[in-house]
């Protein structure tokens, strides 16, 4: 049971590169997010899923687009990386809960750096 | 004002310690109060929820609610090397949003 798997682990970039985080779960939750995590800050939420086909903004998703096209997958990607967007990415997956749906499962990371 | 405030320590305690972690929220109406423990280059995971005011305890851990003070906090007793860790407040705000505090880095040692 691998849970939430993340593929880069690490990853540089150089300014205006593009590239693709995959995010795959294996335990049939319907809602899956994107996180990013800098020094000094709580998490943040960049896009979210609440199933197959959905895709909805959360607090930072300039620069960032993302895709569900399977229920198990979920894709970020950045279209021009900038230095700023030089961290640590999350994801997570969940499924609803009868008094709120955030109990979150998430993924080991993806350390960026974009030089 | 940020909405969740954590103190990003580091803590440092003696193995057996009792540890008091603790956070500060801003909106009254908040109901939902995680905590979550991230291990050095891992992703967080979920220790403990509560919902409300009052305590909620899972063997050596106690999650506390002060709605009238607006302040969360997480005890840990009889503090393990293993325990070593960063702790985040988190608190579901509804819509999907959760606001995660900046985490304290706690370190216990042997």
């Amino acid at each position: 049971n691998a849970g939430v798997t993340q593929t880069p682990k690490f990853r540089v970039l150089k300014t205006g590169q593009s590239m693709t985080l995959l995010c795959a779960q294996d335990m049939n939750h319907e809602y899956m997010y994107w996180y990013r995590q800098d020094p000094g800050m709580g998490l943040r939420l960049i896009h979210y899923s609440v199933g197959e086909g959905t895709t909805a903004k959360g607090e930072v998703p300039d620069g960032y687009n993302v895709s569900r096209l399977k229920k198990q997958n979920f894709l970020l990607g950045l279209e021009s990386a900038a230095p700023s967007q030089t961290s640590v990415y999350f994801c997570a997956s969940s499924y609803p809960d009868r008094d709120f749906n955030t109990e979150a499962f998430f993924g080991q990371g993806t350390r960026l750096t974009v030089v | 004002q940020k909405e969740v405030e954590q103190d990003p320590g580091p803590l440092s305690v003696p193995e057996g310690a009792i540890v008091s972690l603790n956070c500060t929220y801003s909106n009254s109406a908040f109901q939902y109060f995680m905590w979550y423990r991230q291990y050095s280059r891992k992703g967080p995971e979920l220790l403990m929820y509560t919902y409300s005011s009052g305590n909620k305890e899972d063997g050596r851990f106690t999650a506390q609610v002060d709605k009238s003070s607006k302040y969360i906090s997480l005890f840990i007793r009889d503090s393990q090397p293993s325990d070593s860790a960063t702790y985040l407040c988190a608190i579901y705000t509804g819509g999907f949003k959760t606001i995660f505090g900046a985490g304290t880095r706690l370190f216990v040692k042997a």
